[in-house]
């Protein structure tokens, strides 16, 4: 089973600024990548797939980078609302995988 | 845009069963995966399978085979989860997901999530 690990677990920035999320996998998985943006008490949402391609109706401030075991979701020009959970999941090899997930706090 | 609309929260002892319905929006979903996913309080997400309605065929990692059935109602548009043998620790959120195509893997829409609570 292949394993995702986010880094950081948590963090605090105010908004406007810019901040990344790290996602490693413990083995190759080319850009078999996504990315979803969940919020207290709301299901996940689709932000990125394929490790770089924007979901329909996503913000341009959300963009994803990577290739093979190291993957970033980079949030430029965070607002209030980005305050979330933010998980990675790959789905190169049976089983899926998520990683653990990055939360964000907005000050 | 593909809507999934689950059913309402439920209740069980320990060793007892449960189902959980998903219903999609489309005329049909023949071409779609629904996954299921899983959430304990406070923890992050598991893969409990998928199933594909057109080939009414599924897939569960070994975590969950032998405790998890995937079925369909395809007149209704519905998939079903049924897990059991339920335990404390499958007390958790339970949500559908859509991967819209075949030839994609990512989850595009999710369902709202069932509360499933397990506890004598």
């Amino acid at each position: 089973e292949i394993v995702l690990t986010q880094s950081p677990d948590f963090q605090s920035v105010t908004p406007k600024e810019k901040i990344t999320v790290t996602c490693r996998a413990s083995q190759d998985i080319g850009t078999s990548l996504h990315w979803y943006q969940q919020k207290p008490d709301q299901s996940p949402k689709l932000l990125i797939r394929y490790a770089s391609q924007s979901f329909s109706g996503v913000p341009s401030r959300f963009r994803g980078s990577g290739s093979g075991t190291e993957f970033t979701l980079t949030i430029n020009s965070l607002e209030a609302e980005d305050a979330a959970t933010y998980y990675c999941h790959q789905s190169s090899s049976f089983p899926v995988t998520f990683g653990q997930g990055s939360r964000l706090e907005i000050k | 845009q593909v809507h999934l609309v689950q059913s309402g929260a439920e209740v069980r002892k320990p060793g007892a069963s449960v189902k959980v319905s998903c219903k999609a929006s489309a005329d049909t979903f023949s071409n779609y995966l629904i996954h299921w996913v899983r959430q304990a309080p406070g923890q992050g997400l598991e893969w409990m399978g998928v199933f594909n309605p057109g080939a009414a065929s599924t897939s569960y990692p070994h975590s969950f085979q032998g405790r998890v059935t995937m079925t369909r109602d395809t007149s209704a548009n519905i998939v079903y989860m049924e897990l059991r043998s339920l335990r404390s620790e499958d007390t958790a959120i339970y949500y559908c997901a859509v991967t819209l195509t075949t030839l994609t893997t990512n989850f595009d829409f999710w369902g709202q999530g069932t509360l499933v609570t397990v506890s004598s």
